[in-house]
């Protein structure tokens, strides 16, 4: 059981826009900064949103990130079948002192 | 250019130990904490523990399920980040990846097998 829940599966058609969630706890994304990566299958993940909202260079701007209290939120504009990976959220647990990744999306371009 | 090399993977007895380094390059590694990560088969990510840099005591933090039974350090002259993993369970087997940070950067990973 994974301290980040994230819902196991998304998808949409090209250009839609797909939106997952990651819901934790005050101990954990009410008390820190949410971060989101991108794993395509087969490759290392990658830093896509920091900081809640912030897009590392090189991240377009359909990919936006957010949080609001104790859950997050990462937004696929303009979906795209390179866009097709599984997601992860993560935060840093201050009582714990552990950082934790939530439990996967898998994002489906249909 | 961020670089980030793992090394040190392979097949350990249940019980056994293992050391994984990880060479970095294209950034400031003195100034920067470093992490591993790990994703056995099939499954999703876990971060495994992190080292602080010297100017910040150079401490480091560890993951419940691995407490005890791994330890990080680092070597700034050689820039590299090490994982010694004594212990091993079956449960550990997985890719490991250095990262920099809680993950701005990834290595390629390295696979650990334990098994009998």
């Amino acid at each position: 059981q994974s301290v980040l829940t994230q819902p196991p599966s998304a998808s949409g058609t090209p250009g839609q826009r797909v939106t997952i969630s990651c819901s934790g706890s005050s101990s954990n994304i009410g008390s820190s900064f949410v971060n989101w990566y991108q794993q395509v299958p087969g490759t290392a993940p990658t830093l896509l949103i920091y900081a809640n909202n912030q897009r590392p260079s090189g991240v377009p701007d359909r990919i936006s990130g957010s949080k609001s209290g104790t859950s997050a939120s990462l937004a696929i504009s303009g979906l795209q079948s390179k866009d097709e990976a599984d997601y992860y959220c993560a935060a840093w647990d201050p009582s714990l002192n552990e950082f934790f990744f939530g439990s996967g999306t898998k994002v489906t371009v249909l | 250019e961020v670089q980030l090399v793992e090394s040190g993977g392979g097949l350990v007895k249940p019980g056994g130990s293992l050391t994984l380094s990880c060479a970095a390059s294209g950034f400031t590694f003195t100034n920067t904490w470093m992490s591993w990560a790990r994703q056995a088969p099939g499954k999703g990510l876990e971060w495994v523990g992190r080292v602080r840099t010297r100017f910040d005591t150079g401490t480091t933090d560890y993951a419940a399920p691995v407490k005890g039974r791994f330890t990080i350090s680092r070597d700034d002259s050689e820039n590299t980040v090490g994982l010694q993993m004594d212990s091993l369970k079956i449960e550990d087997t997985a890719v490991y990846y250095c990262i920099v940070g809680f993950g701005d950067h990834w290595g390629q990973g390295t696979q650990v097998i334990v098994s009998s």
